[in-house]
């Protein structure tokens, strides 16, 4: 079975700073989707950003960006010039990408921006 | 606004009882899933319609069920409530099959309290 271990359960960061988020998982296969979701205090998931095993590149959004190491099976996420904004509870998901459909989650990792 | 709307968004019901929480996904997704977050078990997969048919099942209880009804609303059922069902319960929504590269995204959730 496909596990994500997210190693850090909290993190901090000053405003402006850029911190890095880790993330492993563990699979047997080799088409496979990665997601980071963040949680702010209204509980609400909001997807961040998504990488696609089959693509080298790495995804950007923004101040958002991964370093996907596929033989490594890691997946971290960095976020630069912290906002305030951006403290919340932040998960890595993983998705097999079969016909059907289970986002497996990390435990999290929360996020505190110090002003 | 992720477009997949929760109802309620706030529920406290007794030990015994039995509750419905509704969802809509968003406008043209097809895929309906639901996911229970709890502060023990983190957030775990329970079931995923495609349709109007089940199309994958995770650690849902016995005593929970689901179906997406022709307009491709859903409904969670959750019957004979124990204290440990107190948790927030996530609808989430996509077009169809992750391999066409469709992403998964969140309600609000819906927060039940078993007192």
């Amino acid at each position: 079975a496909q596990t994500v271990t997210q190693s850090q359960p909290e993190m901090s960061v000053q405003e402006a700073e850029t911190v890095t988020l880790s993330c492993t998982y563990d699979t047997s296969e080799s088409d496979y989707y990665l997601f980071w979701y963040k949680q702010p205090p209204s509980r609400q998931m909001i997807l961040v950003i998504r990488q696609e095993a089959y693509k080298q590149q790495n995804a950007t959004e923004n101040r958002f960006s991964v370093n996907f190491q596929k033989a490594a099976k890691s997946f971290s996420l960095k976020i630069s010039d912290s906002q305030l904004g951006d403290a919340a509870m932040y998960f890595c998901a993983y998705n097999s990408g079969g016909s059907n459909y289970k986002l497996t989650f990390g435990k999290g990792t929360l996020l505190t921006v110090n002003p | 606004d992720s477009g997949v709307t929760q109802t309620p968004k706030h529920l406290i019901t007794a030990t015994g009882q039995r509750v419905t929480l509704r969802c809509s996904p968003r406008s043209g997704d097809l895929s309906v899933y639901w996911y229970q977050q709890s502060l023990d078990q983190g957030l775990q997969f329970l079931i995923q319609y495609y349709n109007g048919e089940e199309r994958a099942k995770g650690n849902i209880l016995e005593r929970f069920s689901a179906q997406q009804f022709p307009d491709l609303h859903s409904e969670l059922n959750l019957s004979s409530l124990e204290l440990g069902d107190s948790a927030l319960y996530f609808c989430a929504s996509s077009v169809g099959a992750v391999r066409s590269g469709n992403t998964i995204y969140f309600g609000e959730g819906s927060w039940l309290t078993v007192v």
